[in-house]
């Protein structure tokens, strides 16, 4: 079985700030990773995801994260935030990278991110 | 974007009545799946399907079924509607287990 933790369920940061939204992850099997986000009243948008190769993974809107395989991390993080960052983002786990899996994504329960002029 | 869509979007309905939720898919993904949102809890998987026919049970799947009788249409049925359902449904798409779900704009659904 697969869980995820996003050890944060709010975070307030000033615009400009730097920022990290912490996600950890427990899996007997390979996984895949991702980051989501989700605008007010919207679908969930992919900001970025780790399959295989380089720990380090470049999203879109300049997040960036780095998966840590002893650490069982995988944290999002953001130099300088905007206003406009502010939303709910969801890590989340696939069993696809196992012989037999359908690829199912399990969710962590949140962060929300709130960007303050 | 990919070509999913969720109707209807919005629907209030009473308890004990049967409900029925439509997703919908342009790009002839393999992989459906159904997801309920809910405030602490993330998205939690329903059902999902890996082809026409082809369906099994997610996490939350007690009071939920679904069928998928051609490749594009996934529905989502709740068979007498129960408060606890009140929730936002998202349907995603997936063209293969090692790539990622791409998510509809979701359902939010009222059962008073």
């Amino acid at each position: 079985a697969q869980s995820v933790t996003q050890l944060d369920s709010q975070v307030p940061v000033f615009e400009e700030a730097p920022v990290e939204l912490r996600c950890n992850y427990s899996s007997s099997v390979s996984v895949y990773l991702f980051w989501y986000v989700q605008y007010p009243n919207q679908g969930l948008q992919l900001l970025l995801k780790y399959l295989s190769g380089s720990t380090l993974v470049k999203g879109i809107n300049g997040f960036e994260a780095e998966f840590n395989k002893s650490q069982t991390s995988f944290h999002l993080r953001k130099p300088s935030v905007h206003i406009s960052d502010t939303a709910e983002y969801f890590c989340a786990v696939s069993d696809g990278a196992g012989g037999t899996s359908y690829g199912k994504l399990t969710f962590g329960q949140g962060t929300i991110l709130t960007v303050h002029p | 974007d990919a070509g999913i869509t969720q109707s209807p979007r919005h629907k209030v309905t009473e308890t004990g009545t049967p409900v029925t939720l439509r997703c919908h898919q342009t790009e002839n993904h393999r992989y459906m799946y159904w997801y309920r949102q809910d405030p602490g809890h993330g998205l939690r998987l329903i059902h999902y399907s890996y082809g026409v026919k082809d369906t099994d049970k997610g996490e939350v799947s007690d009071g939920y079924s679904v069928s998928r009788s051609k490749t594009e249409d996934f529905l989502l049925t709740l068979e007498s509607a129960t408060s606890s359902q009140t929730s936002v449904y998202f349907c995603a798409i997936s063209p293969g287990t090692a790539y990622e779900q791409y998510f509809g704009p979701g359902t939010r659904l009222t059962v008073t």
